[in-house]
């Protein structure tokens, strides 16, 4: 069963703009993770944020994280035809650190 | 260094067949994971392993699954008796310890059931 979803499902935009991805989840966690894949195969680790941290950076990367609403976000910074994949937010609970995964949003980037 | 493997890369089965999947984890990692990607269910965890603890088989899907973990470090996903919905990717992912790090995942075998 899922327990993140990420929203939107789908998101297009032009190379350069920023890309802001949302992550909703429904029961406490360890910490939360993001990825990306590209074509289906295996997914690469962007950023792991903890419980008891509210922001992250990495690069071009800004995780947010809100536990009183459940939710974090990922930002995409000056975004590139190469960040093209799927993203997905996965919840960590800690008890054997098994991920949760949302659906998954699929952004492309136009060049 | 090396990062997670995994063989084959793509496997085609006939329904009712057995299917051995193998993963090679990142060398020192003492946690490894089996989750499996499909349309229709998403990314699903199926088992963990940590150290030489006993594996904690709460997602495998039904008693056809089985997974071992060989020395501490190979493990194989074994499916019996294939059904057409086991068809999915097949992914597996390591971390230095099992409790709150990253996990790394290897490329996944792609099993299609006939």
């Amino acid at each position: 069963s899922q327990q993140g979803e990420e929203d939107p499902q789908a998101l297009s935009i032009q190379e350069g703009e920023n890309a802001t991805m949302n992550c909703s989840y429904k029961t406490s966690i360890n910490n939360l993770q993001w990825y990306r894949q590209n074509s289906g195969r295996g997914l690469v680790h962007l950023i792991l944020i903890r419980s008891n941290e509210r922001e992250k950076h990495s690069g071009r990367l800004r995780v947010t994280l809100d536990t009183s609403k459940k939710s974090s976000s990922l930002l995409i910074t000056a975004s590139r035809a190469a960040d093209t994949a799927s993203y997905f937010c996965a919840t960590d609970g800690g008890a054997n650190s098994k991920l949760t995964f949302g659906k998954g949003i699929t952004l492309s980037v136009r060049p | 260094g090396a990062g997670v493997s995994q063989s084959p890369s793509n496997k085609v089965t006939e329904k009712g067949k057995d299917v051995e999947l193998r993963c090679d984890p990142i060398s020192g990692h003492t946690a490894l994971y089996w989750y499996r990607q499909s349309l229709g269910q998403g990314l699903e965890f199926l088992i963990y392993f940590q150290g030489n603890s006993a594996p904690d088989k709460s997602g495998l899907p039904s008693d056809r699954f089985s997974a071992e973990r060989t020395g501490g470090s190979v493990s194989t996903l074994t499916i019996q008796r294939t059904q057409q919905e086991d068809s999915a990717v097949y992914l597996c992912a390591s971390s230095l310890v099992g409790g709150g790090y990253e996990q790394y995942f290897g490329p996944g075998t792609r099993l299609t059931v006939t």
